[in-house]
């Protein structure tokens, strides 16, 4: 069965601190891979979306990047964190292809706090 | 281009009254794919349901139950005898039908579900 696991849960860094947030997924190959952040009491905006290794597209200009160096990993970065960074980012995973859409599966999330 | 509406920013119950959250999509596809997910206090999205666009049977699961209705647009979520348990935030989200070519599900802006004992 497919597995996504994504670290650490929680993350308090002070600002204009590097970040790294890996997610991975098992049990499946060629995943589309998400990164989203919600903000406190917001809902959830995409920042990234990556359908292969190193094809990653950004939807909204940010203080952040995103990587994925192996077909199942996807790495969200920051070279320094703002104030403004801080929410929680939640990473998911969806099936590539023309098969049935199932949606995402979404990663337990890490809570960031830039102080 | 498409978009779901979620107009009820927080809803207050007593436990074991009757709960309806509203969807509302706009889609040009004619096969498309309708969610809900529950956000509890702990964050993790949970998903509850998935419907297609071709099936608009009513689902009931336990005491969860979706209407789907293509002609107003809406698939409504309707929690019965609600519980402590069902305070959380609830995602609406809305696909184009197949999630290649890094096809993005859209979501509402969630409905804040607060039950009292």
């Amino acid at each position: 069965s497919q597995t996504i696991h994504q670290w650490p849960a929680t993350l308090v860094q002070p600002v204009g601190s590097p970040l790294s947030l890996e997610c991975t997924v098992e049990g499946t190959s060629n995943p589309n891979l998400y990164w989203y952040r919600q903000a406190a009491g917001r809902g959830l905006q995409l920042l990234f979306y990556s359908i292969g290794i190193d094809q990653i597209s950004s939807e909204v200009p940010q203080n952040l990047s995103a990587s994925r160096p192996q077909d199942r990993q996807f790495i969200l970065s920051s070279k320094k964190l703002l104030l403004s960074d801080s929410g929680f980012y939640l990473c998911a995973w969806s099936a590539h292809g023309t098969g049935d859409n199932y949606g995402y599966t979404f990663g337990s999330g890490t809570r960031l706090t830039v102080v | 281009a498409q978009k779901v509406t979620q107009a009820q920013t927080e809803i207050s119950v007593v436990e074991k009254e009757d709960v309806t959250l509203d969807c509302v999509y706009e889609t040009r596809d004619t096969t498309y794919y309708l969610f809900w997910y529950k956000q509890p206090p702990s964050g993790e999205l949970v998903f509850l349901i998935r419907r297609n666009s071709f099936d608009e049977q009513n689902e009931i699961s336990g005491r969860y139950s979706w209407n789907f209705q293509k002609s107003t647009s809406s698939f409504n979520f309707t929690i019965t005898a609600s519980q402590v348990v069902d305070s959380a935030v609830y995602f609406c989200a809305l696909s184009e039908a197949y999630m290649e070519y890094g096809n993005k599900l859209v979501f509402g802006a969630g409905t804040i579900l607060r039950v009292k004992s």
